[in-house]
C-alpha cells in the first residue's frame, strides 16, 4: 500500500534559523510531489510541486526551496527563517491527475 | 486564473443532512475533489467528480456541474465525528488549487 511520511511533527525555531523538512512517500513510483503551507484560519496554499526527479515548480516566490534528489523523496529548505514562515506545513503525492493523498504534516512555530 | 468560493461556517444537527456548497472559476477543467480536514490534522481525501451529476459513498456524496461550476458535498445522519473542515478542490491546467474551506460543526 502507499504511504507518506513526514518529519518531524512540530518544530520551533528562532528567527534566521535554516529549516529542513523532509518527505518520503512508499509504496508507488514516480509520483507527483507537493509541499503546501496552511496559516492558521487561511487556506491551503501550494508552495513547490515536482513531477520527477530535480524537476521543482514553485507556485509562490518566497524565501524558501524545495529538491527532490530521488524519486519518493521532497526536502523542503530556507536559509533564514521569517516569522511569516510559521505554519502547518503538509507534503502530498499523487499518481497523475488523481487526488492527491497528504502526510500528517509538520507544525513550524517561528520565535 | 482561478477562484473557488465556498461558505466560511456552517453548522448542523447531529443526524440531520446538510449540504456545503462550492463554486469554481478555472482555466480547464480536469476534476473536482472534496477533501475532510479535523483540526490540527492533514486532509484527507473524500470524493472525486469528473462528469456532471452525483457520486454517492456512503454518507457522503458529492454533485457536479461543469456548465455552471459548481459542485456541493452532502453529509447524511450526521454525527458528531463529522465536525471539521471540508475544503472543495478543483484541478484545472495547474496544479490542484484548494478553496479556504467550510467549518462544518455538528450539534447535539
Amino acid at each position: 500500500s502507499q504511504t507518506i511520511h513526514q518529519w518531524p511533527a512540530t518544530l520551533v525555531q528562532p528567527v534566521g534559523s535554516p529549516l529542513s523538512l523532509e518527505c518520503t512517500v512508499e509504496g508507488t513510483s514516480n509520483p507527483n510531489l507537493y509541499w503546501y503551507r496552511q496559516a492558521a484560519g487561511r487556506g491551503l496554499q501550494l508552495l513547490f510541486y515536482s513531477v520527477g526527479i530535480g524537476q521543482i515548480s514553485s507556485e509562490v516566490p518566497q524565501n524558501l526551496s524545495a529538491s527532490r534528489p530521488q524519486d519518493r523523496q521532497f526536502i523542503l529548505s530556507s536559509k533564514k527563517l521569517l516569522l511569516s514562515d510559521s505554519g502547518f506545513y503538509l507534503c502530498a503525492f499523487a499518481q497523475g491527475s488523481y487526488e492527491q493523498y497528504f502526510g500528517p504534516g509538520t507544525r513550524l512555530t517561528v520565535t | 486564473g482561478q477562484n473557488i468560493d465556498q461558505p466560511t461556517e456552517m453548522t448542523a444537527t447531529e443526524g440531520a443532512i446538510v449540504q456545503i456548497n462550492c463554486t469554481y472559476q478555472t482555466s480547464g477543467f480536469n476534476g473536482l475533489f472534496w477533501y475532510q480536514q479535523h483540526a490540527g490534522e492533514a486532509p484527507t481525501f473524500l470524493s472525486y467528480n469528473v462528469l456532471d451529476g452525483l457520486e454517492e459513498k456512503g454518507r457522503f456524496s458529492s454533485f457536479l456541474s461543469r456548465s455552471k461550476g459548481y459542485s456541493y458535498l452532502l453529509l447524511k445522519e450526521l454525527q458528531m465525528k463529522d465536525s471539521a473542515s471540508y475544503l472543495c478542490a478543483v484541478k484545472g491546467n495547474t496544479p490542484l488549487v484548494f478553496g479556504k474551506g467550510t467549518r462544518l460543526s455538528v450539534i447535539a
